[in-house]
């Protein structure tokens, strides 16, 4: 049963244009989201996460927006660049007890071309 | 700063094999650790957590068990390998109700 989808495997987009990446899940309790960008035979690393008490959270070319009703959550990244080639996973947590356990979906591989 | 280890980076080893790999965290105390694997082509799906020193709770039944023998040390092992235990495995910290996980390099463990 995965809680945290990513349908997309794959985005290509041009240099200086908007990527969209987006990602679903079906656990209501899920009341933190993150976002995390992974090269090839690195460990994934924090790039930026939302309250479900928000709706938007900007981090300068970096925006994430989370619509609970339709329990989707996207990530803007604008204007896209080379570097930002990458994996990226969307990640949520139900916040339990002390803890920080992340629900990871597939990835999505975005790759921003010159 | 806080700084998180993780070794080996890669790692072949036969099939029946016992496993040990280990990941230490610096600059933190009582950090929440975790042990995180990523088959390929598939997301990364959460092994194993722990809060304390030899507290651990595993979240899907498996080959591999895991140890915290000293606050920032945690350990994944496993008696006897299987084909099927072949995965990229990902060390992370957070503190308690930090929900933002730090994560290291990566063991590339392949086997054969």
């Amino acid at each position: 049963d995965q809680q945290v989808k990513q349908n997309s495997p794959s985005l290509s987009v041009q240099e200086g244009r908007i990527s969209i990446l987006n990602c679903d899940y079906t656990n209501s309790m899920f009341d933190y989201f993150l976002w995390y960008k992974k090269y090839p035979a690195e460990g994934p690393t924090f790039l930026i996460s939302i309250s479900s008490i928000k709706d938007k959270n900007e981090d300068g070319r970096f925006t994430v927006f989370l619509n609970k009703s339709a329990k989707h959550l996207s990530l803007h990244i604008v204007p896209s660049q080379p570097g930002d080639s990458a994996v990226y996973f969307c990640a949520a947590s139900a916040g339990s007890g002390n803890t920080g356990k992340l629900i990871f979906g597939q990835g999505t591989t975005l790759q921003v071309k010159p | 700063s806080q700084t998180i280890h993780q070794w080996p980076a890669t790692l072949v080893q036969p099939v029946g094999s016992p496993l040990s790999l280990e990941c230490t965290v610096e600059g933190t105390s009582n950090p929440n650790l975790y042990w995180y694997r990523q088959a390929a082509g598939r997301g990364l799906q959460l092994l194993f957590y722990s809060v304390g020193i030899g507290q651990i709770s595993s979240e899907v039944p498996q080959n591999l068990s895991a140890s915290r023998p000293q606050d920032r040390q945690f350990i994944l092992s496993s008696k006897k390998l299987l084909l099927s235990d072949s995965g990229f495995y990902l060390c992370a910290w957070d503190q308690s109700r930090v929900f933002k996980a730090f994560f290291g390099q990566g063991t590339r463990l392949t086997v054969v």
